[in-house]
């Protein structure tokens, strides 16, 4: 069965620079589909922020674009979401998913970040 | 970016009834035939988890109490009849435009 693990620094300062990992087993991420990353703010609003599919290629949400990549280790079957700087208002739950490709049908459990100083 | 409606916020239906749930969106979502809207349940402390998929298609596993219709920009998910575990949030969601949205959610309880 497919499974995802997100994996994170849990609580860091603002202006830091930081990666979520997504760890994929059942499935290998270069066989196909397109690999997610998902956030939940507090008070429940969802934001989908962008993936990297199974040949590589990404694309990241038009807001975000600045701020964030996504990155992938195939070795490893894991992908990564990668902020360059965060703010108090990247404070979330952080989900990965597949989308297959025009719908989300596997997610993991998510990990929360906290930005506080 | 599409904006998703969903009405209402909130709902308490009693046991063995039925509950609608509403999901408009600021432009159509189909394409070439098919509408791109999907719903999610989630509970809490747990991840969305996908109920229907392309507007009307029932994933696998996922109880025949739920349907979900419509076509365009007005999208319905249905759940008849309500059971105690559908006590959850609901979530429609678009993927005929990037970037992808979500509707605010509706907070099902039983009544």
């Amino acid at each position: 069965d497919v499974q995802l693990q997100e994996s994170g620094p849990g609580l860091v300062t603002p202006s830091q620079s930081l990666s979520l990992t997504c760890s994929v087993t059942g499935y290998s991420i270069t066989s196909g589909y397109y690999w997610n990353w998902i956030r939940q703010f507090p008070g429940s609003k969802l934001e989908w922020m962008g993936y990297i599919s199974y040949d590589g290629s990404n694309n990241c949400s038009p807001s975000l674009k600045n701020r964030i990549s996504i990155t992938r280790d195939t070795s490893k079957n894991q992908f990564f979401l990668n902020f360059n700087s965060v703010t108090t208002e990247d404070t979330a739950t952080y989900y990965c998913a597949r989308a297959v490709p025009y719908y989300f049908d596997y997610w993991g459990q998510g990990t929360t970040l906290t930005v506080s100083s | 970016d599409i904006v998703l409606t969903q009405s209402p916020a909130s709902l308490a239906v009693s046991l063995g009834q039925r509950a609608t749930i509403s999901c408009k969106a600021s432009q159509s979502v189909d394409y070439d035939g098919d509408s791109y809207m999907n719903w999610y349940q989630q509970k809490p402390g747990q991840p969305p988890k996908l109920l229907i998929y392309a507007a009307s298609n029932l994933e696998s596993g996922i109880p025949a109490g739920f349907s979900g219709s419509g076509s365009g920009t007005d999208f319905t998910l249905n759940i008849h009849p309500v059971e105690e575990e559908d006590v959850a949030t609901y979530y429609c969601q678009q993927s005929n435009e990037d970037p992808f949205t979500f509707g605010s959610g509706t907070k099902l309880e039983i009544k």
